[in-house]
């Protein structure tokens, strides 16, 4: 079945460091993937998305992403986290079904910066 | 360009009791899909709305449904309430069908005690 795993329930990292995110998906074809942002008692907001082409993409806030087919990951990464990154990640899929598509979820990753 | 929006962004009820969520997509937007999100289950598909047609439902049981008015706003509603519905309901909205990218509102928190 489609799926998402996020291995990582819980990071730390210390402001100023790099970040890795890591996302692994189980999909036949070749998905859309999205990273998406939760900041606490908000909604989601996108960071950003695969959907061909370039496997690094670039998003909002810094991020960046990059698909890897061989490892059926798309790992986020940040090369200097700043204390406002604080939130909960979501690595999510497109469930494509005959024109009917839905998005999964993975489980997040809760992000805690240090000063 | 305004958001996502939804009303009421907080809720308490009884359980047995009935509730109704509502969303305003992003003007021009035409898909609103609904998600549940709790810290067991985390973030779960309920349904999806395409030009005031359900176009895709997830596992939820029949207390939960939806409906689309022609501007693209969504309802849902959920009946006999129970303890376990407390949740963040989230609505998202899109251009296209539920495979473009989905921009989200900031939710609506139920509680059902």
């Amino acid at each position: 079945a489609q799926s998402v795993t996020q291995p990582d329930i819980h990071i730390t990292v210390s402001e100023g460091a790099s970040l890795e995110l890591r996302c692994n998906y189980s999909y036949g074809a070749t998905p859309y993937l999205f990273w998406y942002v939760q900041s606490p008692g908000q909604g989601l907001q996108l960071l950003l998305k695969y959907f061909s082409g370039d496997t690094l993409v670039q998003g909002i806030k810094g991020f960046e992403a990059e698909f890897k087919r061989s490892q059926s990951s798309f790992n986020l990464r940040k090369p200097s986290v700043h204390w406002s990154d604080a939130a909960e990640y979501f690595c999510a899929v497109v469930l494509r079904n005959g024109g009917y598509n839905k998005l999964i979820f993975g489980a997040g990753t809760r992000l805690a910066v240090h000063p | 360009k305004a958001g996502v929006t939804q009303t009421p962004r907080y809720l308490i009820k009884t359980r047995g009791q009935q509730v109704t969520l509502s969303c305003s997509p992003i003007s021009g937007h035409r898909s609103v899909s609904w998600y549940q999100q709790t810290p067991g289950q985390g973030l779960q598909f309920l349904f999806e709305y395409f030009s005031e047609t359900q176009r895709n439902k997830g596992n939820f049981p029949g207390r939960f449904s939806g409906r689309q008015f022609s501007n693209s706003r969504s309802e849902m509603n959920v009946s006999t309430l129970e303890l376990g519905d407390s949740a963040l309901y989230l609505c998202a909205s899109s251009l296209g069908r539920g495979g473009d990218e989905q921009y989200f509102g900031p939710g609506t928190r139920l509680t059902v005690t």
